[in-house]
């Protein structure tokens, strides 16, 4: 069964400090990767996915991620975090043989202003 | 444009009342439909997911049942309640040949 780890499950950052949340899977076969973000009071929103291609994707709002294949990874990045970025965050794979996805744990962000 | 609804937003019951949670979505036709429970920590758990009427897989064994009366309509229930139930629940929906997932707004269960 495949799992997904996200070892920082609390982050606390001041405005304009760079962010990199962490996010490992353990599958051994093709996947599709995403991240998602919810916003306090807001729904889970997808922040952007990996399917193929250029293992470095570009989200909304600033956001990027890069798929490291061995290194089983898919670590969330922006070079600038603003106080509206203050969210949790959640990873995601699927195998790519279904529409099962699974989630880590979830990494709670606070931007100070 | 496609839209997914719960309801109720919030809901506290006591111990060993039935529950039924609804969700519905528009703007698509078929859709795989899935029941999840996020609890704080520990992200989003599947409970159930339905890629047609009356078509059910259960993910985690529990004290829940889902049933999907309409194609676009997924019904969370429970005969009786234990206080381990409460949680956020989140529906979500996808189509097939595009993996993404869709949430809803959630539904706040606080069992008492």
């Amino acid at each position: 069964a495949q799992s997904v780890s996200q070892h920082n499950h609390h982050v606390i950052l001041s405005e304009a400090a760079s962010l990199e949340l962490g996010c490992n899977y353990s599958y051994g076969g093709t996947v599709n990767l995403f991240w998602y973000v919810q916003y306090p009071g807001q729904h889970l929103q997808l922040l952007l996915k990996y399917f193929s291609g250029d293992p470095l994707v570009k989200g909304i709002k600033g956001f990027e991620a890069e798929f490291i294949k061995s290194k089983f990874s898919f670590n969330l990045r922006k070079p600038s975090v603003q106080w509206s970025d203050t969210a949790e965050y959640f990873c995601a794979v699927n195998n790519n043989a279904g529409n099962m996805l699974t989630f880590g744990g979830g990494t709670r962000l606070m931007v100070k202003p | 444009s496609q839209t997914i609804h719960q309801w109720p937003a919030t809901l506290v019951q006591p111990v060993g009342s039935p529950l039924s949670l609804e969700c519905t979505v528009e703007g698509t036709s078929n859709p795989n439909l899935y029941w999840y429970r996020q609890a704080a920590g520990r992200g989003l758990q599947l409970l159930f997911y339905s890629v047609g009427i009356g078509q059910i897989s259960s993910e985690v064994p529990q004290n829940l049942s889902a049933s999907r009366p309409q194609d676009r309509q997924f019904i969370l229930s429970s005969k009786k309640l234990l206080l381990s139930d409460s949680g956020f629940y989140l529906c979500a929906w996808s189509v097939d040949g595009q993996e993404t997932q869709y949430f809803g707004p959630g539904t706040r269960l606080l069992v008492l």
